[in-house]
């Protein structure tokens, strides 16, 4: 079936912009996360939802990333007055539940200027 | 101690070879334990679940060792296309999202 889908695959922006990031989940999976990884790091978790529950934000770098997901599947990451350390591959991933493994997207590579 | 700790490598091994990567985590309560594979400039793949009693998938071996903390990966008869960097993957505390090592890498040469 269908796999976690991201868009766009590549997003440069100039310092100070908004941009905005989408995923969509397998179908069925009730829990999503979003994740970013600079290059050589690892993955740095920076958010989970899990059907009608407040998400986990604990993540978060700072008050300009927010996330929504709406209608308990495709959710969107929002980066606010984005600075050159926001620039990573933002990966989202979705599960139908922890226990089972997080299955993930392409990503977004995002690249601020 | 880092959460999730893993030796960078690189690990060189020529094809058919036995190689094998620990990861050790600090949370002796986690509950999860999972080895993914990422390939360069590629979303990681779950490559499977690591299993109290240790679990196999052709050659590939998972064990865990809660009381050390650790859990491994085995890759019997290494082919070359299992060159790409490994990470495991444990539980956060709240038991909401998973904590990912660093990686290591394997490359497997002919």
């Amino acid at each position: 079936g269908a796999g976690v889908s991201q868009s766009p695959s590549n997003k440069v922006t100039e310092k100070g912009k908004d941009v905005e990031l989408r995923c969509d989940p397998i179908s069925g999976h009730t829990a999503l996360y979003w994740y970013r990884q600079s290059l050589g790091q690892g993955l740095e978790f920076l958010i989970y939802f899990q059907g009608n529950s407040a998400p986990d934000k604990s993540g978060l770098p700072s008050d300009r990333f927010s996330a929504e997901r709406t209608g308990g599947s495709v959710s969107t990451l929002t980066i606010q007055r984005t600075q050159q350390e926001d620039s990573a591959v933002y990966l989202c991933a979705s599960s139908s539940g922890l226990a089972g493994g997080q299955f993930f997207g392409p990503g977004t590579r995002l690249t601020v200027l | 101690r880092k959460e999730v700790e893993q030796d960078p490598g690189p690990f060189n091994v020529p094809e058919g070879a036995t190689v094998a990567f620990n990861c050790t985590y600090s949370n002796s309560a986690s509950q999860s334990f999972f080895w993914y594979r990422q390939d360069c400039r590629k979303e990681p793949k779950l490559l499977m679940s690591v299993y109290s009693s240790g679990n196999e998938d052709g050659r590939f071996t998972a064990q865990l060792n809660r009381a050390s903390q650790y859990i491994s990966l085995l890759i019997r008869d290494s082919k070359l296309s299992d060159s790409a960097t490994y990470l495991c993957a444990v539980n956060n505390q709240a038991g909401t999202a998973l904590i990912f090592g660093k990686g290591t890498t394997l490359s497997v040469s002919s």
